[in-house]
């Protein structure tokens, strides 16, 4: 079975500093790849995906990904938070099957905390 | 604007009883999900359905059911409940199958005593 790896449970980051938060997956054909970000007492949002084409790829609020197939990964980015960043954080992958059922399998997720 | 929600968004009961969250979409999505939420677990798959009378099994599906029967709801129920069905529950649409993103409801916190 296909799973999701997010390697840090919990990052505290002080205002302005960058982030980089991991995500490996074990799938090894094409797949679709989603951060979502689950702020505080609110539903899940999606932050950004990719399905092709450049393996950088830009979301909401300044965040960025890059796919690194030969790695496997999928980290997200940004290159200075903000107080209001922080939130829980889900890397997402749904893998070509071919069989019609596509399921979103998810990270455990990363807590990140920032210090203003 | 279209949206999807959930009813009720607490929720207590004991043990043994049988227990039906709500989702409901305005987004005319076919794809519905709904997944549980449990700390350093994230969120996993517990049914899904990618039409009316279309239901499937997730990762986590003992112990939960769903049925379609039009385009907007998506109940779950818990035939009967027990402790470890404790979590928050979010129910989720899509347009595609594959390739556009999913989009959750506010979620339903359960607890089961």
């Amino acid at each position: 079975a296909q799973s999701v790896s997010q390697h840090n449970h919990h990052v505290i980051l002080s205002e302005a500093a960058s982030l980089e938060l991991g995500c490996n997956y074990s799938y090894g054909g094409t797949v679709n790849l989603f951060w979502y970000v689950q702020y505080p007492g609110q539903h899940l949002q999606l932050l950004l995906k990719y399905f092709s084409g450049d393996p950088l790829v830009k979301g909401i609020k300044g965040f960025e990904a890059e796919f690194i197939k030969s790695k496997f990964s999928f980290n997200l980015r940004k290159p200075s938070v903000q107080w209001s960043d922080t939130a829980e954080y889900f890397c997402a992958v749904i893998p070509y099957s071919g069989a019609g059922s596509y399921q979103l399998t998810f990270g455990k997720g990363t807590k990140l905390s920032v210090i203003p | 604007d279209a949206e999807i929600t959930q009813s009720p968004r607490h929720k207590i009961t004991e043990t043994g009883r049988q227990v039906t969250l709500a989702c409901h979409q305005t987004w005319n999505h076919n794809n519905m999900f709904w997944y549980r939420q449990d700390l350093g677990h994230g969120l996993r798959l517990i049914h899904y359905s990618y039409g009316v009378q279309d239901t499937n099994k997730g990762e986590v599906s003992d112990g939960y059911s769903v049925s379609r029967s039009n385009t907007e709801d998506l109940p779950l129920t818990l035939e009967s409940a027990a402790s470890s069905q404790t979590s928050v529950y979010f129910c989720a649409s899509s347009a595609s199958r594959l390739s556009d993103e999913q989009y959750f409801g506010p979620g339903t916190r359960l607890t089961v005593t």
